[in-house]
């Protein structure tokens, strides 16, 4: 089984639509994050929920608006979508807010 | 400067070679260290978590961490073609879990 799921894999669409990501984790963690990886293979944090709260959200456009139903999903939507927002986006999640980090595989994301 | 520098690589070792991974930082506040393997088309997979300075082994895996010099180091003996992957070095604060990761370093493994 896998631990930490995104659907979709891969997502291609046109600039200004709107699109989401979901993320689950069947870990039984508490806390849950989104990633950007960019074109150079960087990680970069974009939000951070723990017990369905949100603990961190770095400078991310408001375009970007996560959501945690309950603490084994967090998904996230994008509005107005742009060309720079074409990245891989990885969905981890930890056991509390100190213990290390479990990835999905990401959901590759193509702006046309 | 980026707050976590790690070589891209590629660096290429012949098969049962020691490959030899670093990553320096800038911010003394860091406290968790992390070692990431990351394949093409996957997610990055935890390989050492470690906690401020020493080193941990797991397997053919050692991890150093020398927080006096801000460099941390990662050993993998007895390298095989399967260790031929993307690896990222990461770290965090003492408050929160907010990962800084490096850009990573590619290493392939030639049988």
């Amino acid at each position: 089984d896998t631990a930490v799921s995104q659907t979709p894999k891969y997502l291609v669409t046109q600039m200004g639509n709107d699109k989401s990501i979901k993320c689950e984790q069947n870990l039984g963690h508490d806390t849950m994050y989104w990633y950007k990886q960019d074109s150079k293979k960087f990680l970069k944090i974009m939000f951070s929920y723990n017990n369905k709260e949100l603990i961190i959200n770095e400078t991310v456009p408001n375009r970007f608006s996560p959501k945690s139903p309950d603490k084994a999903h967090l998904n996230l939507h994008i509005n107005s979508l742009e060309l720079g927002d074409s990245a891989v986006y990885f969905c981890a999640s930890s056991q509390d807010i100190s213990g290390p980090q479990h990835f999905g595989d990401g959901t590759r994301l193509s702006i046309l | 400067q980026k707050e976590v520098e790690q070589d891209p690589g590629p660096l290429s070792v012949p098969e049962g070679a020691i490959v030899s991974l670093n990553c320096t930082y800038s911010n003394s506040a860091f406290q968790y260290f992390m070692w990431y393997r990351q394949y093409s088309r996957k997610g990055p997979e935890l390989l050492m978590y470690t906690y401020s300075s020493g080193n941990k082994e797991d397997g053919r895996f050692t991890a150093q961490v020398d927080k006096s010099s801000k460099y941390i180091s990662l050993f993998i003996r007895d390298s095989q073609p399967s260790d031929s992957a993307t690896y990222l070095c990461a770290m965090s604060g003492a408050a929160g879990n907010k990962l800084t990761f490096g850009g990573g370093t590619r290493v392939l493994v030639k049988p």
